[in-house]
């Protein structure tokens, strides 16, 4: 599987776009990218995934480059809620059997 | 839908014990997995089970077992604990293997003293 990049942390203010960037140089072209968050130590949450085309959902945006080297996640209007560790994760195929979670990245959201 | 249990939410072990985490789930999903997180780091995977009566390693396995008991259960077993076992244990399910999301379980903290 492709290693992933991300920053270690983020801040963004309430009610402004949070993106999230993500770096996977490696992608081979059957990887997806899946994002999931953790809130504060629960178990974490499926948000989206796509393999080569923009994607949207009620919960966010991903979008992927052309080259597929590099992704960014959008919370659009980022509530107090949303602060949580993001993980960018690829996975060959369309199987999730098997994620593998590096350290993500931690987005506070500033009142 | 109660979604993935699990139980304890804490427990507290001296080295050498033995105990066994639950995980139950009602979504009749027929994939479920185990993971640990160590402080400040990422999820990685223990055991799955990607339907009942299969059970298969994940990348960590060492001192664990674990037992698909139904469809529903799928319990991890600390046969002799230690401390660096000490862990926050997570539990998950998928419709199939062949799927995107994975649902996880509220997480058992863990501490081997």
């Amino acid at each position: 599987d492709a290693k992933t990049t991300q920053p270690p942390s983020m801040d963004c203010a309430e009610g402004r776009a949070a993106n999230l960037p993500c770096n996977h140089s490696t992608i081979s072209g059957n990887e997806y990218v899946y994002w999931y968050r953790q809130i504060h130590s629960q178990g974490p949450q499926y948000i989206i995934h796509g393999l080569k085309n923009n994607e949207t959902n009620e919960m966010a945006s991903l979008i992927i480059t052309e080259d597929r080297k590099s992704s960014t996640l959008i919370l659009p209007h980022a509530t107090l809620r949303d602060t949580a560790v993001y993980y960018c994760i690829v996975r060959v195929g369309a199987g999730a059997n098997n994620l593998f979670f590096g350290t993500g990245t931690r987005l506070t959201v500033i009142p | 839908n109660a979604g993935v249990t699990q139980t304890p939410k804490f427990q507290v072990l001296k080295t050498g014990q033995s105990m066994t985490l639950q995980c139950a789930q009602d979504m009749n999903h027929n994939s479920m997995y185990w993971y640990r997180q160590d402080p400040g780091m990422g999820l990685r995977l223990i055991y799955y089970s990607a339907s009942e009566g299969t059970t298969d390693k994940g990348e960590v396995p060492n001192g664990y077992n674990v037992s698909r008991l139904n469809k529903r259960e799928f319990s991890l077993r600390l046969e002799s604990a230690a401390p660096s076992q000490t862990s926050v244990y997570f539990c998950a399910s998928t419709p199939l293997t062949v799927t995107y999301e994975q649902y996880f379980g509220p997480g058992t903290r863990l501490t081997v003293t």
